[in-house]
């Protein structure tokens, strides 16, 4: 079993709907999360950390279930400008085991 | 502010060469992280480092070397060069713990 799991996509939207990326983490000593956004043969770069309380950042909210080990991304009113492949992040304590999922690309249509 | 830069961008070797990627920041971050992401996978860890003269595996270490003489510079080397290493490697650096991290551009490595 992969340590981050993401459904792999891609997930076709129509401009202004709401999408949501689900992932799973196996290691429940994984403390920090993040959504990491990468577009096409570029690197990634934050999009937003996951509290447990859950944060919103303008369109975007994430939340983080430990009990159930998953982590979400919620995308409001979808723009173009969102195609992008999604990457889940878990952190150890430490930081250094930083595991990356594999990413769920998004194509948001006109 | 350059961040984390990357040398070379594209890079052909044959099998059996050594190369050297290069990455250097000026953000003055102590945590500093090479990564290779084949296509369509996940970044995958291959070496860290927490400052200047340390260094430590991550999750696919063999085949590579690093280290870290000063804070800016993290210099990845690759010795006899394999096709199992033809990926993208990115470098990326952080200012503390658990926190974000802040990545170059990437280099394309083929090996043939």
């Amino acid at each position: 079993r992969k340590e981050v799991e993401q459904d792999p996509g891609p997930f076709n939207v129509p401009e202004g709907a709401t999408v949501a990326f689900n992932c799973t983490y196996s290691n429940s000593a994984s403390q920090s999360f993040f959504w990491y956004r990468q577009d096409c043969r570029k690197e990634p770069k934050l999009l937003m950390s996951v509290y447990s309380s859950g944060n919103e950042d303008g369109r975007f909210t994430a939340q983080l279930n430990r009990a159930s080990q998953y982590i979400s991304l919620l995308i409001r009113d979808s723009k173009l400008s969102d195609s992008a492949t999604y990457l889940c992040v878990g952190a150890d304590t430490g930081g250094f085991k930083t595991i990356f999922g594999a990413g769920t690309r998004l194509f948001v249509k006109a | 502010n350059a961040g984390v830069t990357q040398t070379p961008k594209f890079r052909i070797l044959k099998i059996g060469q050594s190369m050297t990627l290069q990455c250097a920041q000026d953000m003055n971050h102590n945590y500093m992280y090479w990564y290779r992401q084949d296509p369509g996978m996940g970044l995958k860890l291959i070496y860290y480092s927490v400052g200047a003269g340390i260094t430590d595996k991550g999750e696919v270490p063999n085949g590579y070397n690093v280290s870290r003489s000063t804070t800016e510079d993290f210099p990845l080397r690759l010795e006899l060069a394999a096709p199992s290493q033809t990926s993208v490697y990115f470098c990326a650096s952080s200012p503390r713990d658990n926190y974000e991290q802040y990545f170059g551009p990437g280099t394309r490595l083929t090996v043939t």
